[in-house]
């Protein structure tokens, strides 16, 4: 299985920071990769899809770079909503699998 | 709007059987792929496998491989997800949830089930 590594883990940021957070695979999974928000208590929900492609109805603040094995996501202006927890996930072979998750606190 | 409804959270003793259940509306069911996912503490989301409601056709994660049955009844949009023996280490939120068509990511989820398995 492709193993994805996310940093960091936990992340403290303030409102209005702009905060990265990278996912790496263990092996090129070209530009399969999907990033997700989920909050407590809540489902998963996509955000960005085929690396860079945000999901409709996704503010603009969030974004998402990257090809093979390196990606990150970006939020431009962090707002009171995104605190939450962000999981990568690659869809390239088979089965798909999820980075661990890095969550973002409030500072 | 697509939904997908899951079934309530369930108790049950080690070695019992269970169903959970995935309703979906607002599309047409038997043309997505419908995956599963667990979700635990440890090990975070895992992939479990997805079925292809128009024809049953199911492929399991090599983990979850035997130890999980897939289903589906198109006549009420639904799938299920089942254990036949449950173990305590299948305590866990299971999520159904959607896979979008090229690309292959997953842009509905249900609301999750928790599966307690205590004695």
């Amino acid at each position: 299985d492709i193993q994805m590594t996310q940093s960091p883990s936990t992340l403290s940021a303030s409102v209005g920071d702009r905060v990265t957070i990278t996912c790496r695979a263990s092996q090129s999974i070209n530009r399969w990769l999907a990033w997700y928000q989920q909050k407590p208590g809540k489902a998963p929900k996509a955000l960005i899809y085929k690396a860079s492609t945000l999901e409709s109805g996704v503010p603009s603040r969030f974004s998402g770079s990257g090809s093979g094995t390196e990606f990150t996501l970006t939020i431009s202006s962090l707002q009171p909503d995104d605190f939450a927890t962000y999981y990568c996930q690659q869809y390239d072979s088979y089965p798909d699998t999820f980075g661990q998750g890095s969550k973002l606190e409030i500072k | 709007e697509v939904q997908l409804v899951q079934s309530g959270a369930e108790v049950r003793k080690p070695g019992e059987s269970l169903k959970i259940s995935c309703k979906a509306s607002g599309y047409i069911f038997s043309t997505y792929w419908i995956a599963w996912v667990r979700q635990t503490p440890v090990k975070g989301l895992e992939y479990m496998g997805i079925i292809y409601p128009d024809d049953s056709d199911t492929r399991y994660s090599p983990s979850f491989q035997g130890q999980v049955t897939f289903s589906v009844d198109k006549s009420i949009n639904t799938a299920y997800l089942q254990w036949s023996s449950l173990r305590a280490s299948d305590t866990a939120i299971y999520y159904c949830a959607r896979r979008s068509v090229a690309p292959e990511y997953f842009d509905s989820w249900g609301q999750g089930t928790l599966v307690t398995v205590s004695s």
